[in-house]
């Protein structure tokens, strides 16, 4: 079965530059979710759409901003770059809606090295 | 503030014994759902439970609710050396969609 793909897996990046990073749900599922996960932490949520319109926002930096385009894919584009945003950024999908199930499946994350 | 709060932070084993998970949270849930993860890799869906059960099982995995005490477990019987990696609590916020992980318990299995 088709699952949730995340690129590009691994990413490296200097400070202050700008980093996309790409999200492509499971088929049919029309709500995204990106989590961050820092070094020895939990996820954190980040942000979450639903039929291309942000549904949710959570410890998101206004450095970050994303958006779901009309294949349902997601982009979440990180500028001015810091240290500290060096994470695995993963993104999970759902369909929600009649009959859909809760879980959220989640792609394999991107790992993003500043340096 | 942390939604999720796991115990044991880190627990060893060896193979055969059982491990046990607990899970605290603070606010009003839809479900709840438990995650492993190996070493810095993805995320994988282990189970399930919704804020209206109590017991769940699937295979060697056993999970309680108790929406009185905002609090789960996960029990995982009859370990084995591929079990060790970290178990995450998330819970689904009531009114929300979205996750909330708890801290984490990062399990070791000896053979």
């Amino acid at each position: 079965a088709a699952g949730v793909i995340q690129s590009p897996r691994h990413l490296i990046k200097e400070k202050r530059e700008t980093a996309t990073l790409k999200c492509y749900p499971i088929p049919r599922h029309d709500t995204v979710y990106w989590y961050q996960q820092g070094p020895g932490q939990d996820p954190q949520f980040l942000i979450s759409f639903y039929e291309k319109m942000q549904s949710d926002k959570g410890s998101i930096p206004d450095r970050f901003s994303a958006q779901q385009f009309s294949d349902y894919h997601s982009e979440l584009n990180m500028s001015s770059l810091e240290l500290g945003d060096s994470a695995l950024y993963f993104c999970a999908s759902i369909w929600r809606g009649e009959g859909s199930g809760e879980t959220q499946y989640f792609g394999p994350g991107t790992r993003l090295l500043v340096l | 503030s942390q939604q999720g709060e796991e115990d044991p932070q880190a627990l060893s084993i060896q193979e055969g014994e059982n491990a046990t998970m607990n899970c605290s949270y603070k606010t009003s849930i839809n479900n709840l759902q438990w995650y492993r993860q190996n070493s810095g890799r993805g995320l994988v869906h282990l189970i399930l439970i919704r804020s209206n059960e109590r017991e769940k099982h699937s295979g060697r995995l056993r999970v309680t609710l108790d929406t009185s005490k905002k609090s789960s477990s996960l029990l995982i019987t009859a370990s084995r050396a591929a079990d060790t990696a970290s178990y995450f609590c998330a819970t689904e916020i009531r009114r929300t969609d979205k996750l909330i992980f708890g801290t984490g318990t990062r399990l070791q299995v000896f053979p």
